[in-house]
């Protein structure tokens, strides 16, 4: 069974300045895709970031980008010039290429932006 | 385009009681999602549908937990009876297919008293 794993319960940033959140996962697959997600308070959760592991570029998405190690099974969330919009509960997912693509997901890192 | 509805957002009810969610997905989506997020934790897949066939439900606790997508199109799930252990929020999510991007309800607390 896949795990997905992020380390850090919570983080803090000062607004304009950059932050890294991390999350490793363990897989038998070769395989399969990783996600982002944001889930601010009380509101739903949406898609951030998706990136394939059979792409070796990283993905990007504005302010957001990943760094994706296969090897390592890390795949961590870049967040450039933070906003106060950005705070949330992040999460990394994992899915199975396989399987239907089941999804399993991270216990989540609370990100609080700092004025 | 209209999100995920789900129905009803918040729910208190009694241990050993029954209750059931409903949840709409987004218009033509085949594969539907349903997830407990206990507080302070990440959703855990409870149950995947495809069109109104179910793909993966081994995280499902079938003595009281039940689901099923009318016509696969809706889908309600149900607790019966509820424990302590349920209080959770379950969110539904919908794609087009098990590899497109997912898109989340706004959920449904659930608090067992």
């Amino acid at each position: 069974a896949q795990t997905v794993t992020q380390s850090q319960p919570e983080m803090s940033v000062q607004e304009a300045e950059t932050v890294t959140l991390s999350c490793t996962y363990d897989t038998s697959e070769s395989d399969y895709y990783l996600f982002w997600y944001k889930q601010p308070p009380s509101r739903q959760m949406i898609l951030v970031i998706r990136q394939e592991a059979y792409k070796q570029q990283n993905a990007t998405e504005n302010r957001f980008s990943v760094n994706f190690q296969k090897a390592a099974k890390s795949f961590s969330l870049k967040i450039s010039d933070s906003q106060l919009g950005d705070a949330a509960m992040y999460f990394c997912a994992y899915r199975s290429a396989l399987n239907a693509g089941k999804s399993t997901f991270g216990d989540g890192t609370t990100l609080t932006v700092k004025p | 385009e209209a999100g995920v509805a789900q129905s009803p957002r918040y729910k208190i009810i009694e241990k050993r009681q029954s209750v059931a969610f409903w949840c709409n997905p987004i218009s033509g989506h085949a594969t539907l999602y349903w997830y407990q997020q206990i507080l302070g934790q990440g959703p855990k897949l409870l149950i995947q549908f495809q069109n109104n066939g179910v793909v993966d439900d081994s995280q499902l606790p079938k003595d009281r937990f039940s689901a099923e997508r009318l016509k696969g199109v809706d889908s309600t799930l149900k607790i019966q009876p509820a424990k302590l252990e349920d209080s959770a929020v379950y969110l539904c999510a919908s794609s087009a297919g098990w590899a497109d991007t997912q898109y989340f309800g706004p959920g449904t607390r659930l608090t067992v008293l």
